[in-house]
């Protein structure tokens, strides 16, 4: 079983769309938890780190569900900039530093 | 801060030939990564560093990869022979308690 699983999508929006996507996880020890973005042949770029209690960064929601061992990503108002790939991060059994990458969600944002 | 510096930026060599990718993390993180990426396979952590030092080299798909970080600013990732299954994207990223991406090597053996 992979460490880390994802929708690979596509997941094909309006603008202004409201948009999730789940990730879970097998460790259920992991302490770390973040979600990256990578544009097309581009580097994955860190978006948000993933807290116990839930985050917001403006249009961003990150969330972790410990029980059920997954982590989820809502944007609101979708813009034509948020297409990408969004890549779910977690870290490895008793290594806060070794981290474990999704094969990423995409995510097209149509006009 | 200028980030994450990778060289080169694109690599084509013939099979059997060595590759070397380089690497300059940013100052104050004590840690290294190399990924490399596939459309097949993802982003695989192949090897990182802690203080200069390899804590994890599981990663590393056969002995024809070797990696080395001599000082805190570089590191290298050596591949010898060369085969055309290397052809990947290979980020180098440094952090401390996450990762920050270089713009990677876009290695290409024929």
């Amino acid at each position: 079983r992979k460490e880390v699983e994802q929708d690979p999508g596509p997941f094909n929006v309006p603008e202004g769309a409201t948009v999730a996507f789940n990730c879970t996880y097998s460790n259920s020890a992991s302490q770390s938890f973040f979600w990256y973005r990578q544009d097309c042949r581009k580097e994955p770029k860190l978006l948000m780190s993933v807290y116990s209690s839930g985050n917001e960064d403006g249009r961003f929601t990150a969330q972790l569900n410990r029980a059920s061992q997954y982590i989820s990503l809502l944007i609101r108002d979708s813009k034509l900039s948020d297409s990408a790939t969004y890549l779910c991060v977690v870290n490895a059994l008793g290594n806060f530093n070794k981290f474990y990458f999704g094969s990423g969600t995409k995510l097209n944002v149509k006009p | 801060d200028a980030g994450v510096i990778q060289s080169p930026r694109h690599e084509v060599t013939e099979m059997g030939q060595e590759v070397t990718l380089r690497c300059k993390p940013i100052s104050g993180h004590d840690y290294l990564f190399w990924y490399r990426q596939t459309m097949m396979r993802g982003l695989e952590l192949l090897i990182y560093f802690n203080n200069n030092v390899p804590i994890d080299d599981s990663g590393m798909p056969e002995d024809r990869f070797s990696a080395k970080m001599p000082n805190a600013s570089f590191s290298t990732l050596k591949i010898q022979p060369s085969e055309p299954r290397d052809s990947a994207v290979y980020f180098c990223a440094s952090g401390s308690g996450d990762a920050f991406f270089g713009q990677g090597t876009r290695l290409t053996v024929v």
